[in-house]
């Protein structure tokens, strides 16, 4: 079945300090991904998607490309900020409406 | 983007009540909802998967006698949690889709049994 798995955390840095998640997939067919961002006590919020390869989702300065030679969606910030901070989740989902598959999340702190 | 809203966002019920949580899509009919329960500092574990008008398809382990799920109109989902107990504490998150293969989330709903 569909899977997603990226790196665990939690990841701590410096602002201005360049960012990177790494997120790798297991899927069947096609999916499209995504980068769901979860700021403390909130629900999830979509911060960039791709729907094939090679596409590249941007969104407040994160990019993140789908690189289907490698099932990769690695999500990359260059300068992050301590409103970065929250919890960040790689997903994939199929056509039509079947549930999102997510990974783990990524908790990011970012100290001034 | 659409908005989903999902409501309360938090509630405190005592040990032995039930609590309903509503999840409306507000500007697009959402086909398909989901619920989700959300550990401390966990990922989303996927809880039903709602179709409109039809009963709902739970993930093996979760009790649908417990969990009662409605989807009775194409913007409105509840989740109803029977005879809440301390272990159902939890964060509650509700998503929606339509015809795009896009989620869209609801803010959540923290339940604290006492």
């Amino acid at each position: 079945g569909n899977s997603v798995t990226q790196m665990e955390g939690p990841v701590t840095l410096s602002e201005e300090a360049f960012l990177t998640i790494n997120c790798t997939y297991t899927a069947t067919g096609y999916p499209s991904l995504f980068w769901y961002v979860q700021y403390p006590g909130e629900g999830l919020q979509l911060l960039l998607k791709a729907t094939k390869a090679d596409d590249k989702g941007s969104n407040k300065g994160f990019e993140a490309t789908y690189r289907k030679e490698t099932t990769s969606f690695h999500l990359e910030k260059g300068s992050v900020q301590v409103s970065d901070s929250a919890v960040y989740f790689c997903a994939l989902s199929d056509q039509g409406n079947t549930p999102l598959v997510f990974g783990k999340g990524t908790r990011l702190s970012v100290i001034a | 983007g659409a908005v989903v809203s999902q409501h309360p966002s938090w509630v405190i019920c005592k040990s032995g009540t039930s609590v309903k949580i509503e999840c409306r899509s507000l500007d697009f009919q959402a086909t398909t909802m989901f619920w989700y329960r959300q550990f401390p500092k966990q990922s989303l574990m996927l809880m039903a998967t709602s179709n409109e008008g039809s009963k709902a398809t739970y993930e093996q382990g979760v009790e649908k006698d417990k969990f009662l799920i409605n989807h009775a109109s194409l913007t409105l989902s509840t989740l109803t949690v029977t005879s809440a107990h301390p272990e159902d504490s939890s964060f509650y998150i509700c998503s929606a889709r339509a015809a795009t293969t896009e989620a869209f989330f609801g803010q959540g709903t923290r339940l604290t049994v006492v």
